[in-house]
């Protein structure tokens, strides 16, 4: 099946220190690629909806401002954590849909990258 | 707005036993479901989705609208079905297609 990747796997920052994560798909194309975020133990939330050539569009009660999406290219988004605080610390993981189509709207999820802010 | 409910948190069985990992959903539309599942240090991946109506490793789900729920059930569990899995519901077209509300996940564990 198509693959996500994301990097890093894991990041550890400081506090007041911006971060970036990419996703990207690796052998198909991608217009819109999906943010989560999971909290230990918890389930994934929805953060945002990254668009190629477009602004993303985010959940309620996402800081734009704080979570900076970019999707650059059709195969490439990026995350960028402004200003990261401990409360930041999470795992966050990318997807994106299936390139096949048809079939139901299967998405594929990258590996997740463990953000740790000190 | 959509919702997705998992009431167990954890659920252990022997294996050989049946399994039945429940699912409910809330979306005044017609949802896609579908089940994900995480083992031990590796990413999401998709299980089941309600509209192939499909048994993939054993497991099938069943949608029942009436009941707005999506069990996802194994007659004889094995320890490799040892995971995390998730439910998760698509709302259909529009500006929403492709966002997965997840229900908070359950953690099946099968004994030896």
């Amino acid at each position: 099946g198509a693959v996500v990747s994301q990097h890093p796997s894991w990041v550890i920052c400081k506090s007041g220190t911006s971060v970036k994560i990419e996703c990207r798909s690796l052998d198909f194309q991608a217009t819109t690629m999906f943010w989560y975020r999971q909290f230990p133990k918890q389930s994934l939330m929805l953060m945002a909806t990254s668009n190629e050539g477009s602004k993303a569009t985010y959940e309620q009660g996402v800081e734009k401002d704080k979570f900076l999406i970019n999707h650059a290219s059709l195969t490439l988004s990026t995350l960028t954590v402004t200003s990261a605080h401990p409360e930041d610390s999470s795992f966050y993981i990318c997807s994106a849909p299936s390139p096949a189509g048809g079939g139901g709207n299967e998405q594929f999820f990258g590996p997740g990258t463990r953000l740790t802010v000190l | 707005a959509q919702r997705v409910t998992q009431p167990e948190k954890l659920l252990s069985v022997f294996k050989g036993a049946p399994v039945e990992l429940k699912c409910n959903y809330s979306y005044s539309g017609s949802p896609e479901l579908f089940w994900y599942v995480q083992y031990s240090r590796q990413r999401l991946q998709l299980l089941l989705r309600h509209i192939s109506r499909e048994s993939i490793k054993g497991f099938t789900a069943d949608l029942n609208k009436g009941e707005t729920s999506f069990h996802l059930k194994k007659p004889f569990a094995q320890e490799e079905d040892s995971a995390m899995y998730y439910c998760a519901l698509s709302m259909s077209g529009g500006t929403s297609y492709g966002k997965l509300t997840f229900g908070q996940g359950t953690i099946l564990t099968v004994h030896p």
